[in-house]
């Protein structure tokens, strides 16, 4: 149980497109999810909290406007990075947190390359 | 911000050989989890403990809360377990958002 799904597993994209990356709770409902970043050698940083239903909760530094994030339903979160540039090559992970439980669960992570 | 450091940094280990991780916060938490992080990049979840003893198999961890430290032992060391291993901590009070630590690379070793 607790399978988070997230996709692509990988992405190429040239300077100035956008990328959406998907994120899945399979077999649970998840109020909340989160998107994390993680540079090479360095540890994860939460990008932002996604609540269902609402408006999503940016840590600070993280730019809204270029990563969006949508959670339109319990079961999947997106978050898109517009007009992505080579800085925001990362990998970039997802956890969802299910109803009444403390614990996150994590995706299999995004690696982003933007050319 | 809550500060979480691990110790040590960097692990390298005979196949067999027993560790101790070490996972050391500045504030009150209400959620502690360890992970284990695989060559991929894939978060495993190893134990969620914000106070007390577990064991799974061949790990087991530790929390002291009142102490503001964790512990994650691994026995018998296999080549599998090399990888990248995390503690990450929840704040009373912060939401359900998780601060991930500084991180301990491990590598086993034939």
């Amino acid at each position: 149980g607790a399978v988070v799904s997230q996709h692509p597993s990988w992405v190429i994209c040239k300077s100035g497109t956008s990328v959406k990356i998907e994120c899945r709770s399979l077999d649970f409902q998840a109020t909340t999810m989160f998107w994390y970043r993680q540079f090479p050698k360095q540890s994860l940083m939460l990008m932002a909290t996604s609540n269902e239903g609402s408006k999503a909760t940016y840590e600070q530094g993280v730019e809204k406007d270029k990563f969006l994030i949508n959670h339109a339903s319990l079961t999947l979160s997106t978050l898109t990075v517009t007009s992505a540039h080579p800085e925001d090559s990362s990998f970039y992970i997802c956890s969802a947190r299910p109803s009444a439980k403390n614990i996150q669960y994590f995706g299999a992570g995004t690696r982003l390359s933007v050319l | 911000g809550i500060q979480v450091e691990q110790s040590p940094p960097d692990l390298i280990l005979q196949e067999g050989a027993n560790s101790t991780l070490r996972c050391n916060f500045s504030d009150s938490v209400n959620n502690l989890q360890w992970f284990h992080q695989n060559p991929w990049g894939q978060l495993i979840n190893l134990f969620y403990i914000p106070s007390g003893t577990k064991q799974n198999g061949r790990l087991s961890a530790t929390t002291v809360a009142t102490e503001r430290y964790s512990l994650l032992y691994i026995s018998s060391s296999q080549t599998t377990d090399s990888g990248v291993y995390f503690c990450a901590v929840g704040l009373t009070g912060g939401g359900n958002k998780l601060t991930f630590g500084t991180g301990t690379q491990l590598k086993v070793e034939l």
